[in-house]
């Protein structure tokens, strides 16, 4: 059963702790990318990564920290720095390391009190 | 830099009829453009990609259209079905460079009544 797998789908966390959200995916492609959502806007880059060892920042990196050990793996911390951390955190990945369809994770969604 | 325009008011239509939305651009014409379908709750699903050179694209009753001179695509379900009910993103490259970033709008919710 190949795709993009998420976990937790709902997580809920104290203000000031850093948390880490997971994603793994088996469909051996290169790119891997995490995404914000907040009601009534469209999804915002956090980091990508095009190959294994190597990220990059997206648009709203800041408060967030990811690693990208494995191919296949690619968790995204949500530091205490992130000022607005409660939203919908969707992970995805590309079979290229040039932009192609982004195949997308079922999400997790944060709450921070 | 490159931003996208989406309708934000929800498109109600009756079921039967012919749904269009609408994705403006702001800057220079991308390479290609996307469309994603998102259900609440869930991950966006990847409907259609078209070219700059490609006019029009066709899936089952989905239509895309590209416009490059109105910076403008045309996302079209004919027929449409209460299944048909749901969020519609369109998403292109954040850069002419290929840079792996690709920017979302805001989506465009999609009602079909029976």
């Amino acid at each position: 059963d190949g795709g993009i797998t998420q976990s937790p789908k709902y997580l809920f966390r104290k203000e000031g702790q850093n948390v880490t959200l997971s994603c793994e995916q088996n469909l051996n492609h290169d790119a891997m990318y995490w995404y914000r959502q907040d009601p009534g806007q469209g999804l915002r880059l956090i980091y990508y990564s095009q190959i294994v060892n190597d990220f990059q920042k997206g648009d709203i990196a800041e408060g967030y920290s990811v690693s990208r050990e494995k191919k296949e793996s690619f968790p995204l911390t949500v530091t205490s720095a992130q000022k607005n951390p409660t939203a919908f955190y969707l992970c995805a990945s590309s079979p290229q390391r040039e932009l192609d369809t982004l195949y997308f994770g079922p999400g997790t969604r944060l709450t921070v009190t | 830099s490159q931003k996208i325009e989406q309708n934000s008011e929800a498109l109600n239509i009756q079921e039967g009829k012919t749904a269009t939305l609408t994705c403006n651009y702001t800057n220079y014409s991308p390479a290609y453009l996307q469309w994603y379908r998102q259900d609440p709750g869930r991950g966006p699903v990847f409907l259609l990609l078209i070219r700059e050179n490609e006019k029009e694209k066709r899936k089952e009753r989905l239509k895309v259209t590209f416009d490059t001179t109105l910076k403008q695509s045309l996302f079209h379900i004919t027929a449409s079905q209460p299944a048909d009910s749901a969020t519609y993103l369109c998403a292109l490259d954040e850069d002419t460079g290929n840079t792996g970033k690709l920017i979302f709008g805001q989506g465009t919710t999609l009602q079909v009544k029976p």
